[in-house]
C-alpha cells in the first residue's frame, strides 16, 4: 500500500514563526501536492511539484514555499506564519500517468495564535 | 477554467436510505473523475474513479457513481446508507498535466 506520511498531525505557532510541514512518501511517486482544506472551500491547491527541485505554484501559493530535495520528501514551508494560515494541510502524491490518482496524508492541522 | 460543483453541503439520511451526492464539473476535455471520503480527522481516501468505458463505475464500500457526459455530471450512489458511511465526500477532476480540481465537499449525516 502507498504510504504518505506527515510529519505533524498537530501544530500551534506564533505569529511571524517560520513553519516547516514535512510529508515523505514511500511509492517512487514522481508528483508530489499541497493541499489547504478549509470549510466550505474543498481542496485548494497550493504548490506541487513533479520531480526533485521542480515546483509549480498552485491556486494559492502566497506567503507559502515549497522544498524537494529528495523524490520521497516535499516540504511545505510558511515563512513567517500569520493567522490567516491557521488550516488543515493535506499532502498527496500521485504517478506521473495521466490523472493517477492522489494518495493522501493524514493531514496537518496547523494553529496560528 | 476547470471546477468542480457540489450543490449540497450537507445531506443527511437515514441508515438504510438510499443516497445519491450530486456532482458537476466543467472541463473542456473528457474527464478523468473521481470520488473521495474523508472521516472525521482523516485524509482522503479513493472511493472509485472514471477514465474512460463504461459509465457506471463501482467503487469501494458498496458505491457507484455515474458519468453523463450530457449532463457534466457525476454523481455517487448507494443502495442501503452504514452508520459508517457518515463523512465528507469529495468529488474532483484530474486533467492531462497531472492537476486535480476539488468541490467543496458534501457532508453527510446518517440518522440511526
Amino acid at each position: 500500500d502507498v504510504k504518505v506520511t506527515q510529519s505533524s498531525r498537530y501544530l500551534v505557532k506564533r505569529t511571524g514563526e517560520k513553519v516547516f510541514l514535512e510529508c515523505v512518501q514511500d511509492m517512487d511517486h514522481e508528483n508530489m501536492f499541497w493541499y489547504r482544506q478549509d470549510p466550505g472551500l474543498g481542496l485548494r491547491l497550493i504548490y506541487f511539484s513533479y520531480d526533485v527541485k521542480m515546483k509549480e505554484k498552485g491556486d494559492i501559493p502566497e506567503g507559502y514555499s515549497v522544498s524537494r530535495e529528495k523524490k520521497e520528501r516535499f516540504s511545505l514551508i510558511l515563512e513567517s506564519a500569520s493567522t490567516n494560515q491557521t488550516s488543515m494541510y493535506l499532502c498527496a502524491s500521485s504517478l506521473t500517468s495521466a490523472a493517477g490518482e492522489l494518495f493522501f496524508g493524514e493531514g496537518s492541522r496547523l494553529t496560528v495564535l | 477554467a476547470q471546477s468542480v460543483t457540489q450543490p449540497d453541503i450537507h445531506i443527511t439520511v437515514s441508515e438504510g436510505a438510499s443516497l445519491e451526492l450530486r456532482c458537476n464539473y466543467s472541463y473542456g476535455a473528457t474527464p478523468y473523475l473521481f470520488w473521495y471520503v474523508q472521516s472525521p480527522g482523516q485524509g482522503l481516501q479513493l472511493l472509485l474513479k472514471y477514465f474512460s468505458g463504461d459509465t457506471l463505475v463501482q467503487g469501494i464500500k458498496g458505491f457507484e457513481a455515474e458519468f453523463k457526459r450530457s449532463q457534466s455530471s457525476f454523481n455517487l450512489r448507494k443502495p442501503s446508507v452504514h452508520w459508517s458511511d457518515a463523512a465528507e465526500y469529495f468529488c474532483a477532476v484530474g486533467d492531462n498535466f497531472n492537476k486535480f480540481y476539488f468541490g467543496s465537499g458534501t457532508k453527510l449525516n446518517v440518522k440511526p
